[in-house]
């Protein structure tokens, strides 16, 4: 069964640093989203991306934040200079159109130190 | 705006019996569709059900049903004959055209199956 393949499935990085988050959606897959989970905390949007644009972003997708897809299988998130409040597991979602479920990865869970 | 409730922080449940998770909503769009994950201690999130605002007959995937009651907001999740697998967080979640089709989650209820 196809599935949204996430990696790394744990990143550590110093406060400053950039990090680079990859996915790959479901290969005939249109929408694509970010989400995060602080730990504890409910799962909350991040962004939205449909024909290689940005069609939404929540307030917490600041400068710091960016997304690329830079080949027509991976789409990745881009965090410039991480802060400790960065410290969550992103998901990465895929659909098929929006009629239909999105398809969650396993998770990247972002450690900042 | 849309909103998704979840009053139950955490349940306990006995194995092989039946549980309800509540889930309320808000929204002002007319079309809309409501979903329920899992999320394991694992981390992952798994795609339990989906109702769409116009489907007339409850959602059923095996164990799991949603009682979906439009007029009061509600979409209740329903997991019969709970196996000790089932012990796992639970997001209801919501999809509707005026928040951008992106997905909306409630804060999420716990749930221990006790054998």
């Amino acid at each position: 069964e196809p599935e949204v393949t996430q990696t790394p499935s744990h990143q550590v990085t110093q406060m400053g640093q950039e990090v680079i988050l990859r996915c790959v959606p479901i290969s005939n897959h249109l929408y694509f989203y970010w989400y995060r989970q602080i730990l504890g905390q409910k799962v909350e949007f991040l962004v939205s991306f449909y024909n290689n644009e940005i069609s939404e972003k929540s307030e917490i997708f600041d400068d710091q934040f960016s997304v690329e897809r830079p080949d027509g299988s991976n789409f990745t998130l881009k965090i410039r200079s991480t802060k400790l409040e960065d410290s969550a597991m992103y998901f990465c979602a895929s659909r098929v159109d929006l009629y239909t479920e999105a398809f969650f990865g396993q998770g990247t869970r972002l450690t900042v130190v | 705006a849309q909103k998704i409730t979840q009053t139950q922080p955490g349940m306990f449940v006995q194995e092989k019996e039946a549980v309800t998770l509540d889930c309320t909503y808000d929204t002002s769009d007319q079309s809309y569709g409501l979903f329920w994950y899992k999320q394991p201690s694992s981390g992952e999130m798994i795609f339990l059900i989906y109702q769409g605002s116009y489907d007339e007959q409850n959602a059923t995937e095996g164990r799991y049903s949603l009682n979906f009651q439009k007029a009061r907001k509600s979409a209740n999740l329903v997991i019969s004959a709970s196996q000790l697998g089932d012990s796992a967080m639970y997001f209801c979640a919501m999809r509707g055209k005026a928040a951008g089709n992106k997905l909306t989650f409630g804060g999420g209820t716990r749930v221990l199956v006790k054998p």
